[in-house]
């Protein structure tokens, strides 16, 4: 149910700038990993995504960086624009060859005009 | 392209009524779709696996018999949220996945959300 009091780790920008948004994960076997943005009352979108042969893929303003030592996923969102302003979720597959995914807790990003 | 729709996109219903929502792949069709709930600033948690033709797959502590998944087509999956109680209130969301082959990836295509809630 509902846990009261929960909240989602937020970081704030300014227009224009950079942002950068962490995931840790757990699985060593995950060797898929993708980032979603999910605005409020929709379901996610997919932003981009990184397989774990590589340590980082760019797209059109997003850049994923993998580092399969440590378990870290970031995902980076060049000069930031207030439709970026939504939730992202960091997901990973569950093993090789597995479909099944587990999501991060999520970062809000909100963007200051 | 990989459209999912889901219906309703909200209900309203009574402790103890049935609710069947609809996830659709709208121009592609779908081996697997996957439904996940969402309770309020928390993450997307998998409830089951939905495999065309064949007994859905559930979950660690998810109720099969409380949520059924019926994936008759290759661009319908339901789940029918049995007897509802006021703690299956959520969010919730279908992903129907999509098989690229080759050397490009697997992906999930998500549906908008169907928020339930249970009076």
């Amino acid at each position: 149910g509902e846990s009261v009091g929960l909240h989602l780790p937020t970081l704030s920008v300014q227009e224009g700038d950079n942002s950068i948004i962490n995931c840790a994960y757990s699985n060593s076997a995950s060797d898929y990993f993708i980032w979603y943005k999910q605005e409020s009352g929709k379901g996610p979108q997919f932003i981009i995504d990184i397989r774990s042969n590589m340590d980082k893929r760019q797209g059109q303003r997003v850049t994923v960086l993998l580092n399969k030592t440590v378990k870290h996923l970031s995902l980076q969102i060049a000069a930031t624009q207030p439709g970026d302003s939504a939730v992202y979720f960091c997901a990973e597959t569950r093993g090789a060859g597995s479909y099944q995914l587990t999501f991060g807790k999520g970062t809000k990003l909100s963007v200051i005009p | 392209g990989a459209v999912v729709s889901q219906h309703p996109s909200w209900v309203i219903c009574k402790s103890g009524t049935s609710v069947k929502i609809e996830c659709r792949s709208l121009d592609f069709q779908a081996t697997t779709m996957f439904w996940y709930r969402q309770f309020p600033k928390q993450s997307l948690m998998l409830m089951a696996t939905s495999n065309e033709g064949s007994k859905a797959t559930y979950e660690q502590g998810v109720e099969k018999d409380k949520f059924l998944i019926n994936h008759a087509s290759l661009t319908l999956s339901t789940l029918t949220v049995t007897s509802a109680h006021p703690e299956d209130s959520s969010f919730y969301i279908c992903s129907a996945l999509i098989l690229a082959g080759g050397v490009s990836t697997d992906t999930q295509y998500f549906g908008p959300g169907t928020r339930l809630t249970v009076l």
